[in-house]
């Protein structure tokens, strides 16, 4: 199965930051990578596709870039709201697999 | 609107069974992938199962394969999951997820529902 790695674990910043996550891949997934986020007692809801392809009704201070085994979400200025869990998840190869997830807390 | 309903979560003895359902709507329930999530209590995401869209195709994470068998109803836009040989690590909140097919992620997510395994 293809392990996915995401740094830090735990990120602290304050709103109005810029932050980057960064996720790697055990093997190539091509653009065939995902990000998610979870908010506590909440399911998780898609933020970026194919690496970079941002979901219908997303705001677009999230972007997402990278291919082969290397790729970082970053939030260009945070809001109040971004403080959860983000995950990414690759969908190259089955059995899918996700990262361990990044907290992102004030 | 797309809506996914979980159902048949339930505290199971070590061993025993489970099925999981989840009732779709809002979307054409035959042109889309479907897959099963899990959550350990505290824990990080865990892929489980998925089916293709016919169901001819099915994935298992390594953790469950040949003790759990998801298949899907078309007729009646229904997921299942089976579960047998349930251990106390199978305990996790269950979600059920739609595939947004084309260039992929996954769009629509249920609720959960909650299965635990004790004695």
């Amino acid at each position: 199965d293809i392990q996915m790695t995401q740094s830090p674990s735990t990120l602290s910043a304050s709103v109005g930051d810029r932050v980057t996550i960064t996720c790697r891949a055990s093997q190539s997934l091509s653009t065939w990578l995902a990000w998610y986020q979870q908010k506590p007692g909440k399911a998780p809801q898609l933020l970026i596709f194919k690496a970079s392809s941002l979901e219908s009704g997303v705001p677009s201070r999230f972007s997402g870039s990278g291919s082969g085994t290397e790729f970082t979400l970053t939030i260009s200025s945070l809001q109040p709201d971004d403080f959860a869990t983000y995950y990414c998840q690759q969908y190259n190869t089955y059995p899918s697999t996700f990262g361990q997830g990044t907290k992102l807390e004030i | 609107e797309v809506k996914l309903v979980e159902s048949g979560g339930d505290l199971v003895q070590p061993g025993g069974s489970l099925r999981l359902s989840c009732s779709a709507s809002g979307f054409t329930f035959n042109t889309y992938s479907l897959h099963w999530v899990r959550q350990a209590p505290g824990k990080g995401l865990e892929y489980v199962s998925g089916i293709s869209i016919n169901g001819g195709r099915t994935y298992y994470a390594d953790s469950v394969k040949d003790r759990f068998v998801i298949s899907r109803d078309n007729s009646k836009n229904t997921l299942y999951l089976q579960m047998s040989s349930l251990r106390a690590d199978d305990t996790a909140l269950y979600y059920c997820v739609k595939d947004r097919g084309g260039y992929g992620g996954w769009d629509s997510w249920g609720q959960g529902t909650q299965v635990t395994v004790s004695s």
